[in-house]
């Protein structure tokens, strides 16, 4: 069955410095893949996906991801954190055969100053 | 813009109460999804539906229904709500593209209380 590790519950930075989110799934073929945002008190907001191509992917808000196939991994960058960037993150992988979506159980992200 | 409403942000129901959760979308997508959200457990999916009245159980259907009797709407019924139903609701929509696989567009979230 498919499923999505997120390991970190949480995770502070300092505003300015740089952060990885990582992402594992399980899954027998190649993953669409995906990373959410949640503000607090919102829904979800699509960052960047991933479906084929390139493996490295650009999203909004100046983050970024690598599809890393040996690894299973699906890890979100990003350079240079700003305190908006405070939010829950979430990585998602779909399955070729519906359109059902598996959620990881989110990372928090607390931006200091 | 694309667009996914929620009939409302907050909920206090009582138990025993039948409660019924209304989703809009406005872009013509084909399925639709309702999902809960409760901390540390990521989002996981309830019910969804991928045309007017067709529905199929998600991961955790138990004591809950759906509705979807027109393309724009999707309705969750909690017949009889219990407190262990507490919690956050996102509906969600996606277009069907045969051989492609597309992104779900969210609402905002119904924060359910069931005393």
């Amino acid at each position: 069955a498919q499923s999505v590790t997120q390991p970190d519950i949480h995770i502070t930075v300092s505003e300015g410095a740089s952060l990885e989110l990582r992402c594992n799934y399980s899954y027998g073929a190649t993953p669409y893949l995906f990373w959410y945002v949640q503000s607090p008190g919102q829904g979800l907001q699509l960052l960047l996906k991933y479906f084929s191509g390139d493996t490295l992917v650009q999203g909004i808000k100046g983050f970024e991801a690598e599809f890393k196939r040996s690894q299973s991994s699906f890890n979100l960058r990003k350079p240079s954190v700003h305190w908006s960037d405070a939010a829950e993150y979430f990585c998602a992988v779909g399955e070729h055969t519906g359109n059902q979506f598996y959620f990881g159980t989110g990372t928090s992200l607390t931006v200091i100053p | 813009d694309v667009k996914v409403t929620q009939s409302s942000r907050y909920l206090v129901k009582r138990t025993g109460e039948k409660v019924f959760l209304e989703c809009v979308q406005d872009m013509d997508h084909e399925n639709m999804f309702w999902y809960r959200q409760d901390p540390g457990l990521g989002l996981r999916l309830i019910y969804f539906s991928y045309d007017v009245k067709m529905k199929e159980k998600g991961d955790i259907p138990e004591g809950y229904s759906v509705s979807r009797e027109k393309k724009e709407r999707f309705s969750l019924i909690l017949e009889s709500a219990s407190t262990n139903q507490t919690s956050m609701y996102l509906c969600a929509s996606s277009p069907e593209t045969s051989g492609y696989f597309n992104e779900q567009f969210f609402g905002p979230g119904t924060r359910l209380t069931v005393l």
